[in-house]
């Protein structure tokens, strides 16, 4: 079973205005983290967000903020005031807490999401 | 600079060779992870060190991967006997530390390898 889902292989929104990106994901360990990274079309993997499972409040970082909701399962992605520099492949990947048996802290991504923005 | 540095960038070899790709982590960085992506693809993991030592290699795909890190900084990637099925973009990720779910890893730019 995918640990990551991303169902939207690519999204188009138009500049100036806000869009989310979907991330569900699946972990029986009660210690996780979740991140989004950025990959422009030049290749580096531009770390964007963290949550971690314990937080109470949703992450932010300038522009972006993740909506967390636990119970659902889902960490999405919500880029307010979308620039043109921000079309890129956004991956969604989660770290499961090596003390609770997980992997060795290596994170486990997503497919992507193509965002594309229209000027 | 202080990023992860990888290198070369490109890479192109015939099926057959042996390449070797070489990651330079962000210095005092504990922890060094290799994954590969595949085109269209999120990274997949290959393997794990902390340090010098090698915890983790369950991700590499068969036995002709091999990758080490002998002092506990740079690490490289070797492939030998190379197959069209390598081809693929292999990135390195540091961390500072080895636990702790809050710990992002930094990549660095990639090698984009070609196997012809």
């Amino acid at each position: 079973a995918q640990k990551i889902t991303q169902t939207q292989p690519g999204m188009f929104v138009q500049e100036k205005e806000a869009v989310t990106l979907d991330c569900t994901y699946d972990t029986s360990d009660p210690s996780y983290g979740l991140f989004w990274y950025k990959q422009p079309s030049s290749g580096e993997m531009i770390f964007l967000i963290y949550q971690g499972s314990y937080d109470q409040q949703n992450a932010t970082e300038g522009r972006y903020s993740l909506n967390f909701q636990k119970a659902r399962k889902s960490a999405n992605l919500v880029i307010s005031a979308s620039q043109l520099g921000d079309s890129a492949m956004y991956f969604c990947a989660m770290r499961e807490d090596m003390n609770y048996g997980g992997s060795q802290g290596n994170l486990i991504f997503g497919k992507g999401t193509k965002l594309s923005v229209k000027p | 600079g202080a990023g992860v540095s990888q290198s070369p960038r490109y890479k192109v070899a015939k099926r057959g060779q042996d390449v070797a790709l070489r990651c330079d982590p962000i210095s005092g960085h504990v922890s060094l992870f290799w994954y590969q992506q595949a085109l269209g693809q999120g990274p997949e993991f290959l393997t794990y060190f902390q340090n010098e030592a090698q915890l983790d290699k369950s991700g590499l795909p068969s036995d002709r991967f091999f990758a080490e890190r002998p002092e506990g900084s740079v690490s490289t990637l070797k492939i030998q006997r190379t197959q069209q099925e390598d081809s693929a973009v292999y990135l390195c990720a540091s961390s500072l530390r080895n636990r702790g779910v809050d710990q992002p890893q930094h990549f660095g730019d990639g090698t984009r390898l070609s196997i012809l």
